[in-house]
């Protein structure tokens, strides 16, 4: 079975454009998960999925991010008018159901704001 | 106070040596920790999970949690050239599904 899958895996583009990030989770994982991994900082949640709907968004930085997930399948995180501090590797995981399950991380988006 | 505090290191170690890591958190609602190893340009991979206080082996690793001292570690033993990789620890309150990382240590064993 693949593991999570995530697309593109870098992205470079300018100050003030948006951009979409996608997210392949495990076949059969309900469960999916955004975080954010800055240059020599932990990774920062930023948001999760249970099915396609949101229960807890608190880690998104500002109204500038969102995400959305299609059935338990595939999610999307965009970013409108990008800023340098966007600059980022954006990690994915997935897990089997929410609570107690460990969560699995794709190879992440390296985003880099010019 | 950050909620996970982890040293960054680097750590480097020979080949054969005993690597030790260690985070520290403020959280006394932590019940499930992990430890992740992360390579260069590579999403991190789950090396240990666990729940409440004690120790856990498998393999050439061993992760022990303390939460009275709200303290957790990794050991790995017999290190290889092919440990070399940042190593994560996260953990999270029970039912709750967001992660709170460490800044991730980075390991080097040297051959």
């Amino acid at each position: 079975g693949a593991g999570v899958s995530q697309s593109p895996s870098n992205k470079v583009t300018e100050k003030g454009k948006d951009v979409e990030l996608r997210c392949d989770p495990i076949s059969g994982h309900t469960a999916l998960y955004w975080y954010r991994q800055r240059l020599g900082q932990g990774l920062e949640f930023l948001i999760y999925f249970q099915g396609n709907s949101a229960p807890d968004k608190s880690g998104l930085p500002s109204d500038r991010f969102s995400a959305e997930r299609t059935g338990e399948s595939v999610s999307t995180l965009t970013i409108q008018r990008t800023q340098q501090e966007d600059s980022a590797v954006y990690l994915c995981a997935s897990s089997r159901a929410s609570g107690d399950q460990p969560q699995h991380f794709g190879d992440g988006t390296r985003l880099s704001i010019l | 106070q950050k909620e996970v505090e982890q040293d960054p290191g680097p750590l480097s170690v020979p080949e054969g040596a005993i690597v030790s890591l260690n985070c520290t958190y403020s959280n006394s609602a932590f019940q499930y920790f992990m430890w992740y190893r992360q390579y260069s340009r590579k999403g991190p991979e789950l090396l240990m999970y666990t729940y409440s206080s004690g120790n856990k082996e498998d393999g050439r690793f061993t992760a022990q949690v303390d939460k009275s001292s709200k303290y957790i570690s990794l050991f790995i033993r017999d290190s290889q050239p092919s440990d070399s990789a940042t190593y994560l620890c996260a953990m999270r309150v029970g039912g709750n599904n967001r992660l709170a990382f460490g800044k991730g240590n980075q390991v080097v064993v040297i051959p």
